[in-house]
């Protein structure tokens, strides 16, 4: 157990609908990170969130937008949803930043019918 | 850009053949470069963190070594419970916040 948790764990949901995915980083972690995995594309950072602001952007798409709140727990939300956006949606956590060792949680599975 | 190549894409191992997996990059100045494993429908899990050429890291059958230009995981006698997608990243830092992922290599060790 890494001490990062992700919910929810499996989610369908139809194109054009939004959702929203949550994200608690472990314990003392300041930064959380989204990434997306899909079965041609590997792991995708999409974005990092530290102490509450922005810090780096990746591939993230315009529909797609999170945010980091005072408890340190994360969100990711995703609009207009197509059958692209089906992925593994994963979070890690880290003391600061990237040379740090992200730890990941168990993701959540996107579906979109 | 960073970039991380990783090979063999699959490898497929006898219990007990030690085999390594190589895992190539291009960054602008190495600042760490991480091994994860990770089974299917998981998320990754941390295993090594190497920061300068000539490291090592040890963990029951694997072993870590960093090179200016590669990564290689050692795998010594592996068991099928080995059996798993081993992810390479790197870090390169400066303006560029993000961890940089291969594609993997997926790793079957049969009985």
């Amino acid at each position: 157990d890494s001490g990062v948790t992700q919910t929810p764990k499996h989610l369908i949901t139809a194109t054009g609908q939004r959702v929203t995915l949550r994200c608690s980083p472990r314990s003392g972690d300041l930064s959380v990170y989204w990434y997306q995995q899909s079965l041609d594309q590997g792991l995708q950072f999409l974005i990092q969130y530290y102490n509450g602001e922005e810090r780096a952007k990746g591939n993230i798409l315009e529909r797609f937008s999170a945010q980091q709140f005072p408890d340190l727990h994360s969100e990711l939300n995703l609009s207009s949803l197509e059958l692209g956006d089906s992925a593994l949606y994963f979070c890690a956590s880290s003391v600061v930043d990237s040379k740090e060792t992200q730890y990941f949680g168990p993701g959540t599975r996107l579906l979109v019918l | 850009e960073d970039q991380v190549t990783q090979s063999p894409e699959a490898l497929r191992l006898q219990e007990g053949e030690s085999s390594s997996l190589n895992c190539s990059y291009t960054v602008s100045g190495l600042r760490g470069l991480f091994w994860y494993r990770q089974d299917p429908g998981k998320g990754p899990e941390f295993l090594f963190t190497l920061y300068s050429a000539g490291e090592e890291k040890e963990k029951e059958r694997l072993k870590a070594t960093l090179t200016k230009k590669e990564s290689f995981l050692h795998i010594t006698a592996p068991k099928p419970e080995d059996s798993a997608t081993y992810l390479c990243a790197v870090y390169s830092g400066g303006s560029n916040y993000k961890l940089t992922f291969g594609k993997g290599t997926l790793l079957t060790v049969n009985p």
